[in-house]
């Protein structure tokens, strides 16, 4: 079983659609979670860390459930520009600065 | 303007011929870290380093040797590269706080291909 799991996608959705992605990882000792976007051949750029609480910034939201070990993203009214691969990242306790990634969620927003 | 930088960004060479890529960043950050992304496979970590001449193996060490002789600079060096070491190479860079919730700053990337 992979670290950190993601559905490969492709999400196509049209622009204004809502879409969720999830991720689970395997670590209950994981301590710190991210979403990275990444766009094609480009390097990684942070989106937005995950917080116990769930936290939001715009149209992005993010959940941890670590009973169930898996974190979520949700996108609300999709934009053009929204289109990327979605990374979940997720590092291991403290003193390794570890960074475990999943293999990204394609999206692509349709006109 | 901070950044990672890393070079080259496109290389393709011949199987044993040694090859050096270099990564600098300007943010005084103390961890360094370099990753291989492969399709199907995400990015994995072949070595880090908390701080100079601290270095340590990542996920996918094989073939790869690194060097922090400075906060500013961490090379990757592939001594005897071969086929299966074709792939995309990040750098990336960080704070080192007491918490692990930094976030990770990449390089632009460097395409490696060995014939």
């Amino acid at each position: 079983r992979k670290e950190v799991e993601q559905d490969p996608g492709p999400f196509n959705v049209p622009e204004g659609a809502t879409v969720a992605f999830n991720c689970t990882y395997s670590n209950s000792a994981s301590q710190s979670f991210f979403w990275y976007r990444q766009d094609c051949r480009k390097e990684p750029k942070l989106l937005m860390s995950v917080y116990s609480s769930g936290n939001e910034d715009g149209r992005f939201t993010a959940q941890l459930n670590r009973a169930s070990q898996y974190i979520s993203l949700l996108i609300r009214d999709s934009k053009l520009s929204d289109s990327a691969t979605y990374l979940c990242v997720v590092s291991t306790p403290p003193g390794t600065y570890k960074y475990i990634f999943g293999t990204g969620t394609r999206l692509k927003v349709l006109a | 303007e901070a950044q990672v930088t890393q070079n080259p960004r496109y290389l393709i060479t011949v199987t044993g011929k040694k090859l050096t890529v270099t990564c600098s960043q300007n943010m005084n950050h103390e961890y360094m870290s370099w990753y291989r992304q492969d399709p199907g496979l995400g990015l994995r970590q072949i070595y880090y380093s908390m701080n100079v001449e601290v270095t340590d193996k990542g996920d996918v060490p094989e073939g790869y040797k690194v060097s922090r002789k400075e906060k500013r600079n961490f090379p990757l060096i592939l001594e005897s590269p071969s086929p299966n070491q074709t792939s995309l190479y990040f750098c990336a860079s960080r704070l080192k706080t007491g918490v692990n919730t930094g976030e990770l700053f990449f390089g632009e990337g460097s395409r490696l291909t060995v014939l």
